[in-house]
């Protein structure tokens, strides 16, 4: 089982980016999916993107144009950037390792989450 | 945009059986997988697949589909199941995830 840990800032300015940093330990980055999950407060759980092994990823359609989640084998780590941010974007963020079934087309999941990190966007 | 429903909250008393639902046009071809999540807490995958128990899931717990609703039984509900419990899926093409609303269980 992997270890994630979130690590950023805590406050952004509205219209600001926010990044976030996922640090893995216990595997390697590489070998594994990724994705990135948020809850604002007191409300349920959206999903952000998702990253294969190969760098391809797949983005929530109603965040894709401001949203870019990549990875950094180098730091084993993997990152997200969210653009222009508001205050519907305050929320604990969560980073997560996918786990994909053999299914056509792929059904995937999450088996291993972070402890969450609260990034509230106010001036 | 797809959607997952959950009834936003069920109310059971120690020992009963609790079902969650979760409906979803496209649950009759994608699978769910269950989260149960606890205040201040990361949440915790339950079930996969519809009806597989993740690691360390009780057995009190089960997961059953049909057609477009799947359902997460929980048979002789303890105190510590009290939570918030999740539903997530994929669209028809299983490319964009969809997480339902949840539904808070307490166990009274």
């Amino acid at each position: 089982q992997v270890q994630l840990q979130e690590s950023g800032p805590g406050l952004v300015k509205p219209s600001e980016t926010l990044s976030l940093t996922c640090t893995v330990s216990g595997g390697t980055v590489s070998s594994f999916h990724w994705s990135w999950i948020r809850q604002p407060p007191g409300k349920g759980l959206e999903w952000i993107a998702y990253i294969y092994s190969n760098g391809s990823t797949n983005y929530n359609p109603s965040l894709k144009s401001r949203v870019t989640m990549s990875v950094d084998m180098s730091k084993n780590q993997f990152s997200l950037k969210m653009t222009s941010v508001t205050g519907v974007d305050t929320a604990v963020y969560f980073c997560a390792r996918v786990a994909w079934l053999g299914t056509s087309p792929p059904s995937g999941y999450i088996d291993d989450w972070g402890q969450g990190t609260l990034v509230t966007v106010s001036s | 945009s797809y959607e997952l429903r959950q009834p936003p909250s069920l109310s059971v008393s120690p020992g009963q059986t609790a079902r969650l639902t979760c409906s979803g046009d496209a649950l009759a071809k994608e699978y769910v997988y269950w989260y149960q999540q606890k205040p201040g807490q990361a949440p915790v995958l339950i079930m996969y697949k519809d009806s597989e128990r993740a690691s360390g899931t009780p057995e009190r717990f089960s997961g059953s589909s049909s057609g477009t609703t799947v359902t997460l039984t929980i048979t002789g509900v303890q105190a510590e199941d009290e939570a918030d419990y999740y539903c997530q899926s994929g669209d028809n093409s299983g490319t964009y995830w969809v997480f339902g609303g949840g539904t808070k269980m307490t166990v009274l």
